[in-house]
């Protein structure tokens, strides 16, 4: 059984780009997360959809970012445009909620990026 | 607002030792879910083991087990019998609802 999906692995791009990341689910989940990493912040929670709606993006840091789920088996995340304090490590997760029951998040291999 | 605290930025043990990693965390709700992920150096994040704040038995998964003291707000990993395969970040995490909120992190060490 395939696991959370992320592409592009590793991301080199020069300030002023569009960066788009891309995340696949683990098929039957619902509910889909968008974290960053970086040393000063730790992991942080992005954005979360549920049901391919989202549900808090209190954590997108500003305009410049954006995430869509235009489909149960597909999420972007779209930083435009890019600056080098966007460099970090940038995870997609899933898991499978149901009512009051959230089961576990499981945690793509993560989309690192650095932006010069 | 609900933070999680890991005091031990790094760790070290013998291997085929046991090691506790520390985690405390902060809330005012009473159904909440707490976790343990392991990021080794190729950053995947891998679920160690996850506890229900409404079950009072100890989570346990092969050589990890966690004590859980739900009064005292804390939540260790205690790992048995050491290897080399568990040099890695350790992250507490505690989720309420669909968020979950990452600790610090600890690092450990496995010493040959």
């Amino acid at each position: 059984d395939a696991g959370v999906i992320q592409s592009p692995r590793h991301e080199v791009t020069e300030m002023g780009q569009e960066v788009t990341l891309r995340c696949k689910p683990i098929s039957g989940h619902n509910s889909l997360f968008w974290y960053r990493q970086t040393m000063m912040r730790g992991l942080e929670l992005l954005i979360y959809f549920n049901n391919n709606v989202p549900i808090d993006d209190s954590g997108m840091p500003e305009d410049r970012f954006s995430a869509k789920m235009p489909n149960a088996s597909f999420s972007t995340l779209k930083i435009q445009p890019s600056e080098p304090r966007d460099s970090a490590v940038y995870f997609c997760a899933s898991s499978l909620g149901v009512g009051r029951i959230r089961e576990t998040q499981y945690f793509g291999p993560g989309t690192r990026l650095l932006v010069l | 607002a609900q933070t999680v605290t890991q005091s031990q930025p790094e760790m070290s043990v013998q291997e085929a030792e046991t090691v506790t990693l520390s985690c405390t965390y902060d809330t005012s709700e009473s159904d909440y879910y707490l976790f343990w992920y392991k990021q080794p150096p190729s950053r995947q994040m891998i679920l160690v083991i996850r506890q229900e704040a409404y079950k009072q038995q100890n989570a346990t998964e092969n050589r990890f087990s966690v004590n859980f003291q739900k009064a005292a707000k804390s939540f260790s990993l205690k790992i048995s019998d050491s290897q080399l395969g568990d040099a890695a970040m350790y992250f507490c995490a505690y989720r309420i609802n669909e968020k979950l909120t990452f600790g610090t992190g600890t690092r450990l060490t496995i010493i040959p």
